[in-house]
């Protein structure tokens, strides 16, 4: 089962305008979000993060909100650049003190000039 | 700090050999996780190591794959008796134990395309 959701493949926005990317998770135990980004023949690079005592965490463009009761967290970049373009993925530790994360599926954002 | 590095970056092999994969974590992380990406999908979550013992191994772990991580530094990723379904990039992690924090920094991943 997939316990965290990015049901949208594929986001095009225009630069300089705000880019939402969307993610839902099913595990109501998850206590912590991450966000990467991912450019192609490159591993994932750590964007920002959100813990659940938490609904919005910012930092410069980039700010996450976490709605809690609706399981759904989502990314604003604000305003988009050309160099946003790349494959976002939404992730939560699995719990434990491992900490290995799940990943969505990934949103590649486009982002036009 | 230079990262986390992964050789090779790439490796096509034929169906049924032995391959090898090594990671270097970021020196001070005494965490390091492996996952493996396919085309469309997240990366999905292998084994991982606190220091040199391996506390977690997912079920996606066959007992065709060993990890392994001496003195808790590098850790290499065999797979034996390659399949064409192995194909994937593979993503080596790590992180240090502090606080709340679960980030993970990812290198750059060793492309395997088996023939």
């Amino acid at each position: 089962d997939q316990q965290v959701k990015q049901n949208s493949p594929s986001l095009s926005v225009q630069e300089g305008r705000i880019s939402i990317l969307n993610c839902d998770y099913t595990n109501s135990m998850f206590d912590y979000f991450l966000w990467y980004k991912k450019y192609p023949a490159e591993g994932p690079t750590f964007l920002i993060s959100i813990s659940s005592i938490k609904d919005k965490n910012e930092d410069g463009r980039f700010t996450v909100f976490l709605n809690k009761s609706a399981k759904h967290l989502s990314l604003h970049i604000v305003p988009s650049q050309p160099g946003d373009s790349a494959v976002y993925f939404c992730a939560a530790p699995r719990g434990g003190s491992q900490g290995n994360l799940i990943f969505g599926k990934g949103t590649k954002l486009s982002v036009k000039p | 700090d230079t990262g986390v590095s992964q050789n090779p970056r790439h490796k096509i092999t034929k169906r049924g050999q032995n391959v090898t994969f090594r990671c270097d974590p970021i020196s001070e992380h005494n965490r390091l996780y492996w996952y493996r990406q396919t085309l469309g999908q997240g990366p999905e979550f292998l084994t991982y190591f606190q220091n040199e013992a391996q506390l977690e191994k997912s079920r996606l772990l066959s007992d065709r794959f060993s990890a392994e991580r001496p003195k808790g530094s590098f850790s290499t990723l065999e797979i034996q008796r390659t399949e064409q379904g192995d194909s994937a990039m593979y993503l080596c992690a790590s992180s240090s134990k502090t606080g709340l924090s679960y980030e993970q920094y990812f290198g750059p991943g060793t492309r395997l395309t088996v023939t």
